[in-house]
């Protein structure tokens, strides 16, 4: 199995892009779905979306409008961005793997909370 | 979007109990269930796919049963290692979803 670990800002300011990117490490990142999912405070956990290693992607229609999501193969990186974020959008935001509809591999997860 | 249900939301028990956590589903999802272990500062584990496939290393006392849109996972004698958060996850449709999480306490 691989080996996931997602990077990027704590802290992000209401109405600002949040950013987040995934290394895989201990394999290829070829020819698999690579996910994001959240876990808000005391919520369960919320699927955001996947990109393909072709940059197929699929995403969650309540985020669609705001998401991005984008792989860089020759780095064994993708990454996540979500605009206009508000507090609802704080959470721990896990990347992880997937040869078909479930999630075989997960990193440790990273906070982001959302403030001024 | 198909809704996952579990129950209890919360659980009190006893190493060497048996213990049945239930998910429903809002609509038939054939055997597209899996489900995942959480513990705190660490990364969520695949315990089980297809509704009761055990992944490899993960110990025979969990298993995994139903179809269509009840969903049980057992684990037959607790064990110290396994109180934790457990969620279940249909794959059949995107979006994909959880349920809310059980929290597995020590009694």
């Amino acid at each position: 199995q691989v080996q996931l670990q997602e990077s990027g800002p704590g802290l992000v300011k209401p109405s600002e892009t949040l950013s987040l990117t995934c290394t895989v490490s201990g394999g290829s990142i070829n020819n698999y779905y690579w996910s994001w999912i959240r876990r808000p405070a005391g919520k369960g956990l919320e699927w955001i979306g996947r990109i393909y290693t072709s940059g197929y992607t699929d995403y969650n229609p309540s985020l669609k409008s705001r998401l991005s999501m984008s792989v860089d193969t020759s780095k064994n990186q993708f990454s996540l961005r979500l605009a206009s974020v508000t507090a609802a959008d704080t959470a721990v935001y896990y990347c992880a793997s997937s040869a078909a509809s479930y999630f075989d591999s997960w990193g440790q997860g990273t906070l982001v909370t959302v403030s001024s | 979007d198909i809704q996952m249900t579990q129950s209890p939301s919360s659980l009190s028990a006893s190493v060497g109990d048996r213990v049945t956590i239930t998910c429903r589903a809002s609509q038939s999802i054939g055997v597209f269930l899996n489900w995942y272990q959480r513990k705190p500062e660490k990364a969520p584990k695949l315990l089980i796919s297809a509704a009761s496939t055990l992944q490899g290393g993960v110990p025979s006392r969990f298993s995994g049963s139903g179809s269509g849109t009840d969903f049980t996972l057992t684990i037959s004698s607790l064990q110290p290692e396994d109180f934790a958060t457990y969620y279940c996850q249909q794959g059949y449709g995107i979006p994909y979803t959880f349920g809310q999480g059980t929290k597995l306490e020590i009694k």
